[in-house]
């Protein structure tokens, strides 16, 4: 059972669109991420933020930008679509101690 | 330098065999945690297992064993009597000194599994 939501599941969308990728959580995490994923390719973390107000850039530069308003919150926007962003976004979440991240199924976005 | 490296793009198993999906990692840090996921051609990350660098026994969650061998800096998956299902791809991941804070993990560029009848 899901405790971390993605909206749109797929999405296929023309170049130059404004796009907002949804992710919700609801097991009050503070820390939440974004890792985008080329088919068959490894997870590049791209946005994380500690909690509400806080955002951070990752390891691989993205033009998409975040935000966090509220705890269970952290929605990715894509200001102007273009086929390099066709990919695979994955949003995640974890508490605190050695725990693992938890994962939303993940949005499947084409530009065309 | 890659932290995460996973040799075997590819791999085939009979139904019910065993397999070993090979990890290796690099980290200076003495304080770091290992990550097994599985995904599906859905998508979705599944957590499969953990090892923690001080843990002294490795780790097993049903079917799934972690071989854990410090010194080489390994960290191999074991699937017992592998079932069709556990078709997918696999991803070693680390969380090391430099993720304290921010608690990211850093993934591997995973092995696909396929299991065959």
């Amino acid at each position: 059972e899901a405790d971390i939501y993605q909206t749109p599941r797929y999405l296929v969308i023309g170049t130059g669109k404004k796009i907002t990728l949804e992710c919700s959580q609801t097991m009050g995490h503070d820390k939440m991420y974004w890792y985008q994923q080329d088919p068959g390719m490894e997870l590049h973390l791209i946005h994380y933020s500690y909690g509400v107000n806080s955002t951070e850039k990752g390891d691989l530069s993205s033009e998409s930008t975040v935000s966090r308003i509220r705890t269970e919150h952290f929605p990715l926007t894509l200001e102007s679509a273009r086929p390099s962003h066709t990919s695979q976004y994955l949003c995640a979440s974890t508490g605190t101690g050695p725990s693992t991240l938890h994962f939303g199924n993940g949005t499947r976005l084409t530009v065309t | 330098a890659q932290k995460i490296t996973q040799t075997q793009p590819g791999m085939f198993v009979q139904e019910k065999e065993a397999v070993t999906l090979d990890c290796t990692y690099d980290t200076s840090d003495p304080s770091y945690g290992l990550f097994w996921y599985k995904q599906p051609s859905s998508g979705e990350m599944i957590f499969l297992i953990y090892q923690g660098s001080y843990d002294q026994q490795n780790a097993t969650e049903g079917r799934y064993s972690l071989n854990f061998q410090k010194a080489r800096k390994s960290a191999n998956l074991v699937i017992s009597a592998s079932q069709l299902g556990d078709s997918a791809m696999y991803f070693c991941a680390m969380r090391d000194g430099r993720d304290t804070g921010r608690r990211a993990l850093t993934f591997g560029s995973g092995t696909r599994l396929q299991v065959q009848p």
